[in-house]
C-alpha cells in the first residue's frame, strides 16, 4: 500500500510558466516532507522541505505548500526553466526530521517534468 | 568538497550469487542510508547506519545486510540474489541521523 502518492507520472509545461507538482500521503504520522529532483544517471538531489508545523516554504523559484487536513502537498516552480526538466520525487518522514531517522524516508513514484521551449 | 560516491556503477550477477556494493559518504557525514529503486518506483528504504551501528531497517529480508566503517563509508551486501533484486541501489549520507540526506549516483544491479 503506497503511503506517498504522486498520481501524475508526467507533466509538460511551457518554459516561463508555472509548474505544479502534486503529492498525497495517507500516513497521519508523517510530519516532515521533502522534494528531490533526479536527472538521468544521477542520484536524487535535495530541493526543498517543509515541516508539518508550517503550510508554506519558499526558496527562490521553488515553493512547497502543505495542506495537512487534505494530506496533500504541492511544489510550485516559477518561472519554469529548461534545466528543471527532471523526475521529481516527493518524500515523507515520520520522525519530524528531514533525514527520516531510523525509519528512513518514504518516497512516491515520481513525476517526470518536461519543460517545453 | 567531494559528494557521495558509489561503486561499481553497473553490475551483472546471476540468481543465487552474492554481491557487495560500496558507498563513500560525504566529508563530515556520519550517517549512511541505503535505498532500492526498482524500475518505475520511488526509492525504498533498506537500512541506515549511524557511527558503525545499524540505526533502523525497512521491510527487507535478512539477506540484505550492511556495514559501516570507521571512516563512515559503507557496504551493502545481498546474498542469494533473486531476479527481483534487479534495481538501482542508492546510498545517501547525512551529517547526522536526523539531517537531510544527500544521495550518490547509485549502482545499477542486474540479476539474470
Amino acid at each position: 500500500d503506497q503511503q506517498v502518492k504522486q498520481n501524475s507520472p508526467s507533466l509538460s509545461v511551457q518554459e516561463g510558466r508555472i509548474s505544479i507538482l502534486n503529492c498525497d500521503y495517507t500516513n497521519s504520522m508523517f510530519d516532515y516532507f521533502l522534494w528531490y529532483k533526479k536527472y538521468p544517471a544521477e542520484g536524487p538531489t535535495f530541493l526543498i522541505s517543509i515541516s508539518s508545523i508550517k503550510d508554506k516554504n519558499e526558496d527562490g523559484r521553488f515553493t512547497v505548500f502543505l495542506n495537512k487536513s487534505a494530506k496533500h502537498l504541492s511544489l510550485h516552480i516559477v518561472p519554469s526553466q529548461p534545466g528543471d526538466s527532471a523526475v521529481y520525487f516527493c518524500a515523507a518522514s515520520a520522525n519530524g526530521v528531514s533525514g527520516g531517522g531510523a525509519d528512513g524516508l518514504t518516497f512516491g513514484k515520481g513525476t517526470h517534468l518536461i519543460i517545453q521551449p | 568538497e567531494t559528494g557521495v560516491t558509489q561503486s561499481p556503477t553497473h553490475l551483472i550477477k546471476t540468481r543465487g550469487q552474492q554481491v557487495t556494493l560500496r558507498c563513500s559518504s560525504q566529508s563530515g557525514h556520519n550517517t549512511v542510508s541505503w535505498y532500492q529503486q526498482a524500475l518505475g518506483q520511488g526509492p525504498q528504504f533498506i537500512f541506515q547506519y549511524y557511527r558503525e551501528e545499524e540505526n533502523g531497517r525497512g521491510n527487507f529480508p535478512p539477506r540484505f545486510s550492511g556495514l559501516q566503517f570507521p571512516n563512515y563509508s559503507s557496504e551493502l551486501n545481498v546474498n542469494a540474489l533473486e531476479l527481483d533484486d534487479s534495481a538501482l541501489y542508492l546510498c545517501a549520507s547525512s551529517p547526522d541521523r536526523t539531517d537531510t540526506q544527500y544521495f550518490g549516483p547509485g549502482t545499477r544491479l542486474t540479476v539474470l
